[in-house]
C-alpha cells in the first residue's frame, strides 16, 4: 500500500472490554513497531518485530497487552480488560530494512476507555 | 538518565529567524538518528536522519551530530509559522535489541 493504515481510527471501550487495533504496514517492509503515546508525551515503545518474529516486547505495559504479526504483514495489538490507564493513540510504524531505517508512522488509533 | 532526552519547551522563536532544537541520548552505540514533527492531532512525519558525525542539510533543516558528546540537533533556518509543532528526536539504541526509542519533545511555537 501507498502508506501505513491503522484500524479503526478512533475506538471507545468501556471499562473491561478487550479490543483489538490492526496495522498494515507498507508493503515489504520488514521491521513493525507499535508506540503508545499520551496527550503532551513522545511515544513510549511496546513492541516490535521483524518479520514475524516479535523480538522485543518489553514497552508493553501488563499482560493484559499482547501484539502479533502471524505472516509477517497485518500486526495486531489486543488489550484484554481494558482500564482507562489504557486511553492513549496507539501508534503503528514499519522500516523498509532491519537496521538503521526510518520509520513511517501510521494514523494511529486514538483509544478511550470510559 | 532517560535513554533520550529533549527540552519539552516551548521554544518561541520569531519568525525568519533560526530555530535550534536539541537532543542528548544515554546509549554510546547508537548509530541512526532521526528527527519527526508531529502537529497536534497527527502522527509523526519524518523530517531528517542521519548517521554520520557532522551536519546534514535539507533544504531549511539541518541536522547536526556529535557522537563524542551523545547528542543531536536539529535547525530550522527562515522559520515560518507552519513549523510550529512538536519535534521529536527518536535514536536507535543498540544495548535494547536496536530499538527505537523516542524522547518526549520539543514544542516549538514560531512566532508572527
Amino acid at each position: 500500500g501507498a502508506g501505513v493504515s491503522q484500524s479503526p481510527r478512533y475506538k471507545v471501550a468501556k471499562r473491561g472490554q478487550d479490543v483489538a487495533l490492526r496495522c498494515d504496514p507498507i508493503s515489504g517492509h520488514v521491521s513493525l513497531f507499535w508506540y503508545q503515546q499520551a496527550l503532551g508525551q513522545g511515544p513510549e515503545f511496546l513492541t516490535y518485530f521483524q518479520n514475524e518474529a516479535q523480538l522485543d516486547k518489553s514497552g508493553l505495559p501488563s499482560d493484559r497487552f499482547f501484539a502479533e504479526r502471524p505472516e509477517g504483514s497485518v500486526s495486531t495489538l489486543k488489550i484484554q480488560r481494558t482500564q482507562q490507564e489504557d486511553s492513549a493513540v496507539y501508534l503503528c510504524a514499519s522500516s523498509s530494512a532491519v537496521k538503521n531505517s526510518p520509520l513511517h508512522f501510521g494514523n494511529g488509533t486514538r483509544l478511550t476507555v470510559t | 538518565q532517560k535513554e533520550v532526552e529533549q527540552n519539552s519547551g516551548p521554544l518561541s522563536v520569531p519568525e525568519g529567524a533560526i530555530a535550534s532544537l536539541n537532543c542528548t541520548y544515554s546509549d554510546r552505540g547508537s548509530q541512526s538518528f532521526f528527527w519527526y514533527r508531529q502537529y497536534s492531532g497527527k502522527s509523526p512525519e519524518l523530517i531528517m536522519f542521519i548517521y554520520s558525525n557532522g551536519d546534514k542539510e535539507d533544504g531549511r533543516f539541518t541536522a547536526q551530530l556529535n557522537k563524542a558528546s551523545q547528542y543531536v540537533s536539529l535547525l530550522i533556518r527562515d522559520s515560518q509559522p507552519s513549523d510550529s509543532a512538536t519535534y521529536l528526536c527518536a535514536v536507535n539504541i543498540l544495548n535494547r535489541d536496536d530499538k527505537i526509542i523516542f524522547g518526549k519533545g520539543t514544542r516549538l511555537h514560531i512566532l508572527p
